[in-house]
């Protein structure tokens, strides 16, 4: 398996422009998470799905950020319009949900987005 | 809320010392607990799992504990080596989503 794909690697980007993260999990996986790392904030969890459904979005700092998971195979994570403030590592993790017991096995990260907003 | 703390922040010790990483929850009706590794630059790699009714995992020269009741764990490290340099990060699992903690910087010096 080829893991947690992310694309792009990196995104250097002008304030007020549109970003779109993508991300391919695990295959077999029926969970999947973004989170955003930063020197002050350390790893945040931004939005987590469940069989293509968000779950809990509490995390997404404000309506300028947006996630979808149209397939199990692929999800997106937009910004719109970015600012500076928004430059960090955006990173997708997939799991898998045992149904009945909610708890997850093993979580698999992929390699993350660098993203500079200018 | 649950609330994940990792003491030290930093540690740096020399080649083939044996050491302990600590990892603390406030809420102890956790699912799992999984330790990673990140490197600098990298993404987080999956070192550890233990599921809440067990005690200890093993892998290789990592040992990691786990402590409901106390809210704590431990990833001890055997016989350290340069390469183990890296960020060292826990994660508890409740309902549906992971918290992590901010991470042990480990250095080992040849």
């Amino acid at each position: 398996d080829a893991g947690v794909i992310q694309s792009p690697r990196h995104e250097v980007t002008e304030m007020g422009q549109e970003v779109t993260l993508r991300c391919k999990p695990i295959s077999g996986h029926n969970s999947l998470f973004w989170y955003r790392q930063t020197m002050m904030r350390g790893l945040e969890l931004l939005i987590y799905f469940n069989n293509n459904v968000p779950i809990d979005d509490s995390g997404m700092p404000e309506d300028r950020f947006s996630a979808k998971m149209p397939n199990a195979s692929f999800s997106t994570l937009k910004i719109q319009p970015s600012e500076p403030r928004d430059s960090a590592v955006y990173f997708c993790a997939s799991s898998l949900l045992t149904s009945g017991t909610y708890s997850y096995n093993e979580q698999f990260f992929g390699p993350g987005t660098r993203l500079t907003v200018l | 809320k649950q609330e994940v703390t990792q003491i030290p922040a930093a540690l740096s010790v020399p080649e083939g010392e044996n050491l302990v990483l600590n990892c603390s929850f406030t809420d102890s009706a956790i699912y799992n607990l999984q330790w990673f590794r990140q490197d600098p630059g990298k993404g987080l790699t999956s070192l550890l799992l233990i599921q809440s009714s067990q005690r200890e995992q093993t892998s290789g020269r990592l040992n990691a504990s786990l402590d409901k009741s106390s809210g704590r764990s431990t990833l001890y490290i055997a016989a350290s080596q340069p390469g183990d340099s890296a960020t060292y990060l826990c994660a508890v699992s409740g309902t549906y989503k992971y918290i992590f903690g901010t991470g042990t910087r480990l250095k080992v010096l040849a």
